[in-house]
C-alpha cells in the first residue's frame, strides 16, 4: 500500500531563513507526488507537482521539491521564509494502483510552519 | 487564486434544519468532489462525480446528499446534521477522474451546527 509520511508536525523558522519541510513515501510504481499548502481559514492551494518530467520541480511562492527515488523523498524547500509563508503544508502521493484521482490521493497528516519576525 | 468557488463561506445550523452547500467550477473539468477536514487534520474524501454522475460514496452518512445538475455546479445537501458534523467542508474539480489528475480546491465552507 501507497504512504506518504510528513517527518515534522511542526516547524518554525525565522523570516528570511531556509525552510525545510520533509516527506517521504512509499510506492511500489512511479508516483505522482503534490504539495499543497493550507493557509489558515483558506482552502488548500497547490504549491507543486511531481510527475517525472523532471526531479526538481519549481512551484509557486519560491518553493521547491526535489525528488529522490532512493531516498524516497519529496522535501519542500524554500530559499528564506516570509511571514506569509506561515501555513499548514501537506504533502500527497497518488497511488497509481488506485484508477480514481480523488480515492488515489494520499495525504500526510500536514506540517504546520510557524515564521517569526 | 482558487477558480473553485464555494458558498457560504460559513454557515451555522440547528441539527433539524435543511441547507445546502454549493460549488462552482469554470475550468472546464468534468470531475467534482466534495471533502471533509476537521481542525489539524488532513481532508478526507467524501464523494466523487464524474461527468455529472455519482462515482463515489465513501460510506457517508445519508443526511449528507450531493447533487451535481451540470458539469459546473456541484451541491451538497444537508439534513438533519449532527454537532460532530461541523468542518470545514471542501469542494475540488479536476480535468477529469482518472489518477494522476491534479485535483484543485476551493475556499471551504465551514459549517458549525448546533
Amino acid at each position: 500500500a501507497q504512504s506518504v509520511t510528513q517527518l515534522d508536525s511542526h516547524v518554525s523558522v525565522s523570516e528570511g531563513t531556509p525552510v525545510l519541510l520533509r516527506c517521504n513515501y512509499s510506492s511500489s510504481y512511479s508516483p505522482s507526488l503534490f504539495w499543497y499548502v493550507q493557509h489558515p481559514n483558506k482552502g488548500l492551494q497547490l504549491l507543486l507537482k511531481y510527475t517525472s518530467a523532471a526531479t526538481l520541480v519549481k512551484g509557486i511562492n519560491g518553493f521547491e521539491a526535489e525528488f529522490k527515488k532512493s531516498e524516497t523523498s519529496f522535501h519542500l524547500t524554500k530559499p528564506s521564509a516570509h511571514m506569509s509563508d506561515a501555513a499548514e503544508y501537506f504533502c500527497v502521493v497518488s497511488d497509481p494502483t488506485r484508477r480514481q484521482a480523488g480515492t488515489a490521493l494520499i495525504f500526510g497528516k500536514g506540517t504546520t510552519l510557524s515564521v517569526s519576525s | 487564486d482558487t477558480e473553485v468557488t464555494q458558498t457560504p463561506k460559513h454557515l451555522v445550523m440547528g441539527m433539524t434544519n435543511k441547507k445546502s452547500l454549493k460549488c462552482e467550477q469554470h475550468m472546464g473539468h468534468r470531475a467534482m468532489y466534495w471533502y471533509k477536514q476537521k481542525a489539524k487534520k488532513p481532508p478526507e474524501l467524501m464523494f466523487v462525480y464524474s461527468y455529472e454522475k455519482l462515482s463515489i460514496n465513501e460510506s457517508v452518512p445519508s443526511r449528507f446528499s450531493p447533487e451535481c445538475p451540470n458539469s459546473s455546479l456541484l451541491n451538497l445537501h444537508l439534513h438533519a446534521l449532527q454537532p460532530e458534523d461541523s468542518a470545514l467542508y471542501l469542494c475540488a474539480s479536476s480535468h477529469d477522474g482518472e489518477r494522476g489528475n491534479t485535483i484543485y480546491f476551493g475556499e471551504g465552507s465551514w459549517l458549525t451546527v448546533v
